[in-house]
């Protein structure tokens, strides 16, 4: 069975531009999150989707939105970029309603640099 | 707000011990994870921790999860070079929080 696979690896971008990353979750699996991972704020919470629905957000600013599509699959978007948003962006996926009732399963990550 | 807190933040040992990682929290959370990270990698579930007294055990990995005490371990057996890792905890409140992350160095 496939993993967690995001894209695209990795990605430089210029303060102003707006950035889409992508996650596409192992099969079966609805539920997917996201997370931000920078060297000074750790590790963050970004946004939790089951079945097409946001869940749960984060405390980061309405630059950063997501959704969710019918086969699971999930993107982010980032608009306005600024430096601070130089991050590896998480993904990951769970088969259950709860994703923090088992496991989760993570992708390898998108590093995302901002010029 | 809840707040995670792992010590030590940084520990370096020697082959063949034990030691021991913490994670305090600050709310009557009961549900709690525990993560690896290898340099330039993404993370790795390792424990679920679901109610006061849980304790799951991996190989030379151990964890317990005490409600009351708001305190989570993470014991090492025996260490060995390929636990040398970040090791993150986080509650889950309205929200995961994570921890800042153990960074351990097993030393041959």
């Amino acid at each position: 069975k496939a993993g967690v696979t995001q894209t695209p690896r990795y990605l430089i971008k210029t303060r102003g531009q707006q950035v889409t990353l992508s996650c596409s979750p192992i099969s079966g699996h609805r539920s997917v999150s996201w997370y931000q991972q920078t060297p000074g704020q750790g590790l963050q919470f970004l946004f939790e989707y089951f079945s097409e629905t946001q869940r749960n957000k984060g405390n980061f600013p309405g630059r950063f939105s997501g959704r969710q599509f019918s086969n699971s699959r999930s993107e982010m978007n980032v608009s306005t970029l600024e430096l601070g948003d130089s991050a590896l962006y998480l993904c990951a996926s769970s088969p259950w309603f709860d994703p923090y009732s088992y496991e989760q399963y993570f992708g390898p990550g998108t590093r995302l640099t901002v010029t | 707000e809840l707040k995670v807190e792992q010590n030590p933040l940084f520990l370096s040992m020697q082959e063949g011990k034990n030691y021991t990682i913490y994670c305090n929290y600050s709310t009557t959370s009961d549900r709690l994870y525990w993560y690896r990270q290898d340099p330039g990698k993404s993370l790795e579930s390792l424990f679920v921790l679901l109610s006061n007294g849980a304790v799951k055990q991996e190989g030379r990995l151990m964890a317990s999860l005490d409600t009351k005490a708001r305190l989570s371990t993470l014991h090492i057996t025996a260490a060995v070079h390929d636990l040398s890792a970040t090791y993150f905890c986080a509650v889950l409140d309205d929200k995961i929080i994570f921890g800042k992350g153990t960074r351990l160095h097993i030393l041959p």
